[in-house]
C-alpha cells in the first residue's frame, strides 16, 4: 500500500543552520506530495506542495523537489530561524485514493538561538 | 476569511460518556475530513465526506464512532461510549474538492481526554 517515511526527530539546529528533512514515499500511481507544518497547540498548515515529477514547491524559504526516480520529497531551508521550530509532516495524495492524505510520522524541529 | 472552525477546543469526559465534536468547514469547500492524532499512531484519517456524502469510512475504529454531515456547513463526530484509548487530538479539515492536488485546510483541533 501507499506509505510515507520521514527521518526521525527530534532535529535540533542552531539559528541560521541549513535544514534537510528527508521524506520518501511508496505509491503505485502518480501522487501529489505535500509538506505540512504544525506549530505547538495548532492544527496543520500547508507549507508547500508539488503535483508532478520534477516540480519544486517553495514557501517561506522552504523548498522541496518531487523526485520520481528516488521516490523522495526532501524538505530544505538554507537558514532556519527560531520561529521555524515545529513538527513537519510529509504527505501524499494518490489519484485513486480520492481525497485521502497519507502522512509520515512527523519530524520535530527545534531551532536554538 | 474564517478557516475551519472546531468546537470544543478541549473536552474532558469520563469513560462511558457520549462525546460530540463539531466542525464547520470553509465556505465553498466540498470535501470534509476527520483525522485523529496520537503519539503512538500519528495522524490517521477516520472518515471523509464529499458533497455531504460519506466516501471513505474505513478508518473509523469501531461502531462506537459515528460521523454525520447534515449540510455543507456542519459536521459532527460522535463517540458513544467513550473509552480512555480514545484520548487524542481530533482534527477536521476541508478542501475545495477531493482531487489529488487539492489542499486540505485544517482546523485547530479538539483535544479529547477520556478519564
Amino acid at each position: 500500500g501507499n506509505s510515507v517515511t520521514q527521518m526521525e526527530g527530534p532535529v535540533t539546529l542552531s539559528e541560521e543552520a541549513f535544514l534537510t528533512i528527508n521524506c520518501t514515499y511508496t505509491a503505485t500511481g502518480y501522487p501529489s506530495l505535500f509538506w505540512y507544518v504544525q506549530y505547538p497547540g495548532e492544527g496543520l498548515q500547508l507549507l508547500l506542495k508539488a503535483t508532478k515529477a520534477d516540480d519544486k514547491g517553495s514557501n517561506k524559504g522552504f523548498e522541496a523537489t518531487y523526485r520520481k526516480e528516488t521516490t523522495s520529497f526532501h524538505l530544505e531551508k538554507g537558514s532556519v530561524q527560531v520561529s521555524d521550530s515545529a513538527v513537519y509532516f510529509c504527505a501524499l495524495n494518490e489519484n485513486n485514493q480520492g481525497g485521502k492524505l497519507i502522512f509520515g510520522q512527523g519530524t520535530e524541529l527545534s531551532v536554538k538561538p | 476569511d474564517a478557516g475551519v472552525i472546531q468546537s470544543p477546543r478541549h473536552e474532558v469526559t469520563e469513560m462511558g460518556q457520549e462525546v460530540t465534536l463539531r466542525c464547520k468547514p470553509i465556505s465553498g469547500h466540498n470535501s470534509l475530513f476527520w483525522y485523529r492524532q496520537t503519539m503512538m499512531r500519528g495522524l490517521e484519517l477516520l472518515i471523509y465526506f464529499n458533497n455531504n456524502v460519506p466516501i471513505d469510512d474505513s478508518g473509523m475504529p469501531e461502531d462506537r464512532f459515528s460521523a454525520k454531515m447534515p449540510n455543507a456547513s456542519f459536521s459532527t463526530l460522535k463517540i458513544q461510549p467513550s473509552e480512555p484509548r480514545d484520548s487524542a487530538v481530533y482534527f477536521c479539515a476541508s478542501s475545495q474538492d477531493q482531487g489529488r492536488t487539492d489542499t486540505q485546510y485544517f482546523g485547530p483541533g479538539t483535544r479529547l481526554t477520556v478519564l
